[in-house]
């Protein structure tokens, strides 16, 4: 059915620094959009970054852009995130997410059908 | 942007009544596109409804979904000890993805 295993949290000073890495298996990894998603301490969940399946179209949320780089590597069925500038409020889980995309009533839909276990990265001094 | 509003924030019920969970949008959204997800403590989310109101795959058919345009509904038709958990809405809009901030379901 397909695995995702997320991998790199820590503890990281502010300002710093850290690459989070997401390893699928049971699934071709090349044809899926991927995504990731935290959650801070005790809060809900926030979407924070896409990238689609070979035509690396990337979207970011506003509160990540320009600090965060979302990648992957289709030959090692890997997904990474590239996180720098870190403030206290990165402290979250982060889950990297596979995308599915259907045809609903002649709609083109979209949902995350397999989650990692999560990674925790606490931004502190 | 969206913006997703879940109610109530938290929902106290006994085994075996039935739930109903409210996600309304900021705007028309479309259907095909929102989602509802179940997390217990210590899990990562589980999709258990998309297109508004197709089950995924192992889901229980005591999980419905219902709703279109601003207004969504999640609906638990017998509470199971293991459906008291935190249940997300989503959805995808204009190259984003909004969450609602969730509604735990616990046991009165």
């Amino acid at each position: 059915e397909g695995q995702l295993v997320e991998s790199g949290g820590g503890l990281v000073q502010p300002g710093g620094s850290l690459r989070l890495s997401c390893a699928a298996s049971g699934f071709i990894f090349s044809s899926f959009e991927l995504n990731w998603v935290r959650q801070a301490p005790g809060k809900g969940l926030e979407w924070i970054s896409y990238i689609g399946g070979t035509d690396n179209t990337i979207y970011y949320a506003d509160s990540v852009k320009g600090r965060f780089t979302i990648s992957r590597d289709n030959a090692k069925n890997s997904l990474y995130l590239q996180m720098n500038s870190l403030r206290a409020e990165d402290t979250a889980v982060y889950y990297c997410a596979r995308q599915i995309t259907m045809i609903i009533m002649a709609r083109v839909g979209h949902a995350f059908d397999i989650w990692g276990q999560g990674t925790m990265v606490t931004v502190s001094s | 942007d969206i913006v997703l509003t879940q109610s109530p924030g938290t929902l106290s019920l006994s085994p075996g009544e039935r739930a109903t969970l409210s996600c309304r949008a900021s705007q028309s959204v479309s259907s095909s596109s929102l989602a509802w997800y179940q997390q217990r403590p210590g899990q990562a989310p589980r999709l258990l409804i998309y297109g508004a109101s197709s089950r995924a795959t192992g889901i229980p058919d005591r999980f419905s979904g219902s709703g279109s345009g601003t207004d969504f509904t999640l609906t638990i038709s017998g509470l199971e000890p293991e459906d008291f958990a935190v249940y997300y809405c989503q959805q995808y809009g204009r190259s984003q993805w909004a969450f609602g901030q969730g509604t735990k379901v616990e046991i009165k």
